[in-house]
């Protein structure tokens, strides 16, 4: 099946404490993406990447980071920095290079709350 | 500068009855417009696309959106609507490639759809 995985689906976190979101696609896509959901408040970009080794920070990049080691790989670590984690994540991949429109595919989402 | 708005945060229908949601645009360029569908805890499904082609886009699920460029808007309907429907429906713009933002999503702030029995 192709797809995107993201892991875990719930994620409990201390104050103070770093932790990694895992996402993971298989459709060979170039360019992934990391989004915040909050309520009422739509989807807000955090980091992206268009290819192995390079990523842009989005909106909301403060407290945040990511690398981007593998094609298939995107982890997205909430640092102790980032004020209010407590959130729905989710990330996605599209094509780059050839297509001439974002179409974005999405995984099932991370829902991180801190204690 | 590119920017979307959906005019109903709330929209509620009863099963069988016709959906509209709607969705104005801005855009200096020739936009990409897309909807996409999030059921409770859920990521998102893209539901349909219109890229430059024929201005009325059917989905899945029986959805269809018109893309108006004389009134920058991008409806989404459904001639009737069933109980599985009930989601979050968001609408998003995003300008070409050689427009030069590297082709960022731009997300309206959803629509939250009910669907009555």
């Amino acid at each position: 099946d192709g797809g995107i995985t993201q892991s875990p689906k719930y994620l409990f976190r201390k104050e103070g404490q770093n932790v990694t979101l895992s996402c993971e696609q298989n459709l060979n896509h170039d360019a992934m993406y990391w989004y915040r959901q909050d309520p009422g408040q739509g989807l807000r970009l955090i980091y992206y990447s268009q290819i192995v080794n390079d990523f842009q920070k989005g909106d909301i990049a403060e407290g945040y980071s990511v690398s981007r080691e593998k094609k298939e790989s995107f982890p997205l670590t909430v640092t102790s920095a980032q004020k209010n984690p407590t959130a729905f994540y989710l990330c996605a991949s599209s094509m780059w290079v050839a297509a001439t429109y974002n179409e974005q595919f999405f995984g099932p989402g991370t829902r991180l709350t801190v204690l | 500068a590119q920017s979307v708005t959906q005019l109903d945060s709330h929209v509620s229908v009863s099963e069988g009855t016709p959906v509209l949601l709607r969705c104005n645009y801005s855009s200096s360029y020739s936009p990409s417009l897309f909807w996409y569908v999030q059921h409770p805890n859920k990521g998102l499904q893209l539901l349909l696309k219109y890229t430059s082609a024929a201005t009325l886009v059917k989905g899945i699920n029986g959805f269809e959106a018109e893309f108006k460029k004389s009134e920058t808007s991008f409806h989404l309907t459904k001639p009737s609507a069933h109980m599985s429907d009930a989601a979050e429906y968001f609408c998003v713009v995003s300008d070409p490639i050689n427009a030069g933002n590297n082709r960022k999503l731009i997300w309206g702030l959803g629509t939250s759809l009910a669907v009555n029995p």
